[in-house]
Parts: structure tokens; C-alpha cells; sequence
């Protein structure tokens, strides 16, 4: 088990680029969440997938968001024509069950828009 | 929709001496309630949790007290040490997880 792992752990970007984030879940876990977390303010729930299955994307800020988990395994996340209001710390979980499971986090990535 | 919240920014105590950390949810929906602790430049880490059929879970300093009818729970961590000294996040789970917007707890030595 080496926990859950995401790259890059820290991204500036100038306004208006294209980012994507990558995130390696636990390897028997099923269940990947996206989170945004900003400054002095808890993790925001964004999207998440039940193996490729994107089962709930509706919270995900702007259709410039769009994450991908296309074998059930890794998951992207994208952040198309970035503007200053998405630096945030976009954090990623994994679980195994469905529900009523704890969530594994990983680091971040840490993303400055300038 | 700031569903669960967690009203305390910060929280200091002395070292030995209780912590008290306070949440508070609105959807009745949610059937299991977690702690996470979180240090600077990690990701939150699971604490301890509840289901929603219970109002008391106990692990080792740490007890979780669940008032559903209040739609609170707290986090009591006896005796507190320095390295408590964390961000403690409350969350909620329905078909995903939501979280309050964490309580800084420092413990002084």
C-alpha cells in the first residue's frame, strides 16, 4: 500500500493555459474523488468515479473542468483557460467500499494561476 | 451550500487538558460522519468516525459524540498533546462526502 499519489505536487500556470492533474489511487480502491480545497476553507467536493464510472460531475465549478478515470484506474483532472480563481490545493481520495468508508487522501497539487 | 459546518476557526488548550471540537450538519440525509486531521502540506488524514446509527464512538484519546436530532457532533480528545496541534476537519457522507470548513487546534505545552 503506498498511499494515494499525485503529480505534480506543485503547478504555476500563467492565465489562460491548460492544466492537468494526475492522481494514483490506492490500487484495490474502486471508489476516486476530486476535492478543491482553498485557503482557510475545508475540502470542496468536485466530481468522483465508481471504476471508470463518472457518477456524479454536476459540482464541478465550470464546464472548463472535466476529469477522466478511463481504466479504473488513474484519473486526470483538467483545468482548461485557467483563471486566477482556480489556484487552489486540488486534493484526490480513494475508498474501496461505496459507502460509509473513510477516505485515503493524497498530498495535492498546489495550483498558482498568475 | 455550506452543509456542514464547523463554526470554531481555531481552538487553543493546554497540553493534558481536553479538546472540545464542535460540528454541526443540515442534511438529514447524512449517515456517517468522520474526523480528519490535517498538518500543512499533506492531505487530510482519516481520525475517526460514526455511524449514524451509533452517538458514541471511542478510540484510544480520541471519542466521537453524534446528537442526531441536533444534527452536532463532537470531537473530544483527552489528554491533549502538542502533536495534536493540527486542522481538524469534520465531513459528512451521503453518496459522497462533504466537509466543514476545519477548526486549528493548538495545544500548548
Amino acid at each position: 500500500d503506498t498511499g494515494v499519489s499525485q503529480d505534480p505536487r506543485h503547478k504555476i500556470t500563467k492565465r489562460g493555459q491548460n492544466v492537468t492533474f494526475r492522481c494514483d489511487p490506492i490500487s484495490e480502491h474502486n471508489r476516486l474523488y476530486w476535492y478543491r480545497q482553498t485557503l482557510g476553507q475545508g475540502p470542496e467536493f468536485l466530481t468522483y468515479f465508481q471504476n471508470e464510472a463518472q457518477l456524479e460531475k454536476s459540482r464541478l465549478l465550470s464546464d472548463r473542468f472535466s476529469a477522466e478515470r478511463p481504466k479504473g484506474s488513474f484519473s486526470t483532472l483538467e483545468i482548461q483557460r485557467t483563471e486566477q480563481g482556480d489556484s487552489a490545493m486540488y486534493l484526490c481520495a480513494s475508498s474501496f467500499r461505496a459507502t460509509n468508508e473513510k477516505l485515503f487522501f493524497g498530498s495535492g497539487t498546489q495550483l498558482s494561476v498568475l | 451550500d455550506q452543509q456542514v459546518k464547523q463554526n470554531s476557526p481555531s481552538l487553543s488548550v493546554q497540553e493534558g487538558r481536553i479538546s472540545i471540537l464542535n460540528c454541526d450538519y443540515t442534511n438529514s440525509m447524512f449517515d456517517y460522519f468522520l474526523w480528519y486531521k490535517k498538518y500543512p502540506a499533506e492531505g487530510p488524514t482519516f481520525l475517526i468516525s460514526i455511524s449514524s446509527i451509533k452517538d458514541k464512538n471511542e478510540d484510544g484519546r480520541f471519542t466521537v459524540f453524534l446528537n442526531k436530532s441536533a444534527k452536532h457532533l463532537s470531537l473530544h480528545i483527552v489528554p491533549s498533546q502538542p502533536g495534536d496541534s493540527a486542522v481538524y476537519f469534520c465531513a459528512a457522507s451521503a453518496n459522497d462526502m462533504r466537509f466543514g470548513a476545519g477548526t486549528r487546534l493548538t495545544v500548548k505545552p
